[in-house]
């Protein structure tokens, strides 16, 4: 595609639900990264790939979250048991390769009532 | 989660001046961008600098990187309306042993007509 396709654009999961969102990188990019937004706050690293290698996860908050990108394209971030604080903007990027500049997705705002 | 210093935290301007922020940090980066996100959206890269002193322009928007590769500027002359957003600087760390980036807290921009 032409860009860094984000699904769903928005989620409200109830406490305790399991989540997980999609992410579609631009076509040929061989990195994909995750990043966390809160509101009112800058991204924040979660987690990247280089083709289906996960080569980064230092940022994951905790065991409850999870990435894969088993083809090496698509990309998609597991949340398990959400908890109030997770509610935040979910942005993922992509590049050609690690050194060079990303492009973001929409993202997508979970909201854990 | 680590984030650089931006400053100014929001700023209120009148259309047709110029605008500058920075970004600071104690530690040494490689690459250092400017990303520019709208309400909704994920962030647009709009200017990319990876060498110490580097300057660079893309239109009314100049971006420096600072010569001791601990900060960025970036200056917008001449705002218009449509400039109106949160602006956010991103640093590859220089010893971090991975491609991942760090944000700055964001500037927001605000131009009266």
């Amino acid at each position: 595609g032409a860009g860094v396709s984000q699904s769903p654009r928005y989620k409200v999961a109830k406490r305790g639900q399991d989540v997980a969102l999609r992410c579609d990188p631009i076509s040929g990019h061989v990195s994909l990264f995750w990043y966390q937004q809160a509101l009112g706050q800058g991204p924040e690293f979660l987690t990247y790939f280089q083709n289906e290698a996960q080569l980064d996860k230092s940022g994951l908050p905790s065991d409850r979250f999870f990435a894969e990108r088993p083809e090496g394209s698509v990309s998609t971030l597991k949340i398990q048991r959400t908890q109030q604080e997770d509610s935040a903007v979910y942005l993922c990027a992509s590049s050609l390769m690690e050194k060079n500049i990303q492009y973001f997705g929409a993202g997508t705002r979970l909201s854990v009532l | 989660g680590q984030q650089l210093n931006q400053s100014p935290q929001s700023m209120f301007i009148q259309e047709g001046e110029d605008v500058s922020m920075n970004c600071t940090s104690s530690s040494i980066f490689n690459t250092w961008l400017w990303y520019k996100q709208d309400p909704g959206e994920g962030p647009v890269l709009l200017i990319a600098l990876y060498k110490a002193g580097e300057l660079t322009s893309n239109g009314r928007l100049t971006a420096q990187f600072g010569i001791t590769r601990k900060d960025s500027f970036l200056n917008i002359s001449a705002s218009i309306p449509s400039d109106v957003g949160i602006y956010f600087c991103a640093g590859q760390l220089a010893t971090s042993g991975t491609y991942k980036y760090i944000f700055g807290t964001g500037t927001r921009l605000k131009v009266l007509a």
